[in-house]
């Protein structure tokens, strides 16, 4: 089955610098990839998500680059705000069989 | 936009007691519904895939006798966790995904804390 790792598992930036995760996964035949920003105790809240047939996509503040020669996806956000703390998993769903299988999370630290 | 509602949003129980969690698609119709576990700092665990009218897919070392799924319509999903024990303690988040090959969204539910004490 599809499997998705994800780094760093946690990510400090001072208050307006950029943040990037990284996420990888192994099936070659997925092709929709979604990022999820998680508050503690809250529902999984979509932010962004991007199709095999886009290499980029961008949403203000908020970017995510697929390569799938090397089958890696990853999320760019920049200037950073306190209020983007938070866990982000990054998900691919592997083709035909339609689940999301999900990286393991990155929690965000924003300091001022 | 597509809304999930999910209950209850939190609940105690006994140990040996079950709890049911119920799933709802409030304005579109859910072919597939997806179960997940989250436990604390950690990712989201597919439990089982449901799809209307049939029987559940669970995922590996998943026991369907436990944790029994019922998609008995179009919107609505229901995880039944019976003879809870203080392991099965964790964060339970249903998705549920339009009909339709080239539908790509996923709709979460907000969650339920199962407490087994």
């Amino acid at each position: 089955g599809e499997n998705v790792e994800q780094h760093p598992s946690t990510l400090s930036v001072q208050e307006g610098d950029s943040a990037v995760i990284k996420c990888t996964y192994s099936d070659s035949a997925s092709n929709y990839f979604p990022w999820y920003k998680q508050e503690l105790g809250k529902r999984p809240q979509l932010i962004i998500d991007i199709r095999s047939n886009v290499g980029e996509k961008k949403d203000q503040r908020i970017a995510v680059t697929l390569n799938k020669t090397a089958k890696h996806f990853s999320l760019h956000i920049t200037e950073t705000q306190p209020e983007d703390s938070a866990v982000y998993f990054c998900a691919a769903r592997a083709g035909a069989a339609s689940k999301l299988t999900f990286g393991t999370g990155t929690r965000l630290q924003v300091t001022l | 936009g597509a809304v999930v509602s999910q209950h209850p949003s939190w609940v105690i129980c006994k140990s040996g007691t079950s709890v049911k969690i119920e799933c709802r698609s409030l304005d579109f119709q859910a072919t597939t519904m997806f179960w997940y576990r989250q436990f604390p700092k950690q990712s989201l665990m597919l439990m089982a895939t449901s799809n209307e009218g049939s029987k559940a897919t669970y995922e590996q070392g998943v026991e369907k006798d436990k944790f029994l799924i019922n998609h008995a319509s179009l919107t609505l999903s229901t995880l039944t966790v019976t003879s809870a024990h203080p392991e099965d303690s964790s964060f339970y988040i249903c998705s549920a995904r339009p009909g339709g090959a080239q539908n790509y969204g996923y709709t979460f539910g907000s969650g339920t804390r199962l407490t087994v004490v």
